[in-house]
Parts: C-alpha cells; structure tokens; sequence
C-alpha cells in the first residue's frame, strides 16, 4: 500500500538555526498539508498546499515558515529560524485529487524536530 | 471556536469494550473522524462519520455520533493488545481546504 514518508525521523538544532523536514507524498496526490503536535498537546494545523501554492494556514504558519514542492516529488516544510517552541512532532499528510471530503488524509509517521 | 476534546488516558482489559469519548464545539463540523497511532508510526484513518449520522459501524468499531450534545465516541468491541495506542478524534468544518481539527488523543491501554 502506497505510504507517506518523512525524513529525518528525528532533528536537532540550535535555536536560531534553519531546519528542512522533507516528505513524500503519496505519488497521485495533489493536495499536501503539514500538522505539527507539540508533546502532550494537540495535532494542530499549519498549512494547507495545492497547486503550487498555500491554500490555508494557521496563525501558527508565520513568516519565519515556508512550503515547497520544489521537484515534484518532495513536499518541505522550512522554519527558517527555530525556536525553542518550535520543538514538535511535525506531520506532513496528503490526500487523493477527487475534492471529496471524505478522501482520506494519509499521514506520514512524523518527524520529532528538537530545538535547543 | 474550534475546539476537540477528549480524556487523555483509558486502561482496559483484554477481551473487554473500550469507549473512547470526544467532544466537540463547532456546529458545522460535516465530518468526525478517529485516527489511531501505534508507536513510531504515522496517524491511521480508522473510521470517519458524517454529521448527519447517528452511528456507522464497521466490523470490532462502533461510532455513535450525539449531534445535539457534540459529542463522538468510539467503541471498540474484543479489545486486543494490539489495539493499544492512541486515538485522535479530529473533525473537519464546511468550507476550506479540509483541515482536520484534532483531539489531544486518548492513550489506550490494554491489559491482559
């Protein structure tokens, strides 16, 4: 069964610095989004893609974040300049092209990003 | 507002039924759905309802959706060890790109 991936399974960095998380998509998708889960908190939105640009994001989603599909393969997430509370467990999804709101969001398994 | 809320921890013995509980405060919710995650793995749909159902069942599952109350469960009859994790109630609004709204997530515990 086709599944979403997400590299690195675990990040650390010194605040200030710029992280990439990187996901693979389920290869029919088109639409992409990133969630993240502070520990012992909720999965909370951030940011919704399709067709080359942001459909929706939260307020979380600030300027110091960014999306790209840059090869049509690879969907990023790019904090340009972390911060301590910036430490989750981040969540890239995708879902099938049919609109449906009952398609199906696949998850990828996360990646734990630790901001020290 | 937005908001999903669900008791953070539920310890059962193996063989018995779970009910894991969810509340919810936006009215235009058009779908719940229950997500699970196992350890190091990503969320996996389980189930989902429409707002305009009262219950789905689906094999061990039962969901029993309350619309007046906003309030969502899931039964999983015959729990099993391998039922052990935790599991997101999240909903989706009319409108937008479908974002799902999540639940802290209710850990699982089965116990023999």
């Amino acid at each position: 069964e086709p599944e979403v991936t997400q590299t690195p399974s675990h990040q650390v960095t010194q605040m200030g610095q710029e992280v990439i998380l990187r996901c693979v998509p389920i290869s029919n998708h088109l639409y992409f989004y990133w969630y993240r889960q502070i520990l012992g908190q909720k999965v909370e939105f951030l940011v919704s893609f399709y067709n080359n640009e942001i459909s929706e994001k939260s307020e979380i989603f600030d300027d110091q974040f960014s999306v790209e599909r840059p090869d049509g393969s690879n969907f990023t997430l790019k904090i340009r300049s972390t911060k301590l509370e910036d430490s989750a467990m981040y969540f890239c999804a995708s879902r099938a092209t049919s609109g449906r709101v009952t398609d199906t969001q696949y998850f990828g398994p996360g990646t734990r990003l630790t901001v020290l | 507002g937005e908001d999903v809320e669900q008791s953070l921890f539920l310890s059962v013995r193996e063989g018995d039924s779970s009910v894991i509980n969810c509340t919810y405060t936006d009215s235009s919710s058009t779908y719940l759905y229950w997500y699970k995650q196992e350890p190091g793995a990503g969320l996996q749909l389980l189930t989902y309802i429409f707002s305009n159902m009262d219950m789905k069942q689906d094999q061990r599952l039962t969901v029993l959706l309350n619309k007046k109350d906003k309030h969502l469960s899931l039964r999983i009859a015959d729990t099993q060890t391998g039922d052990s994790a935790i599991y997101f109630c999240a909903e989706i609004l009319s409108g937008g790109y479908n974002k799902l709204i999540f639940g802290a997530g209710t850990r699982l515990a089965v116990h023999p």
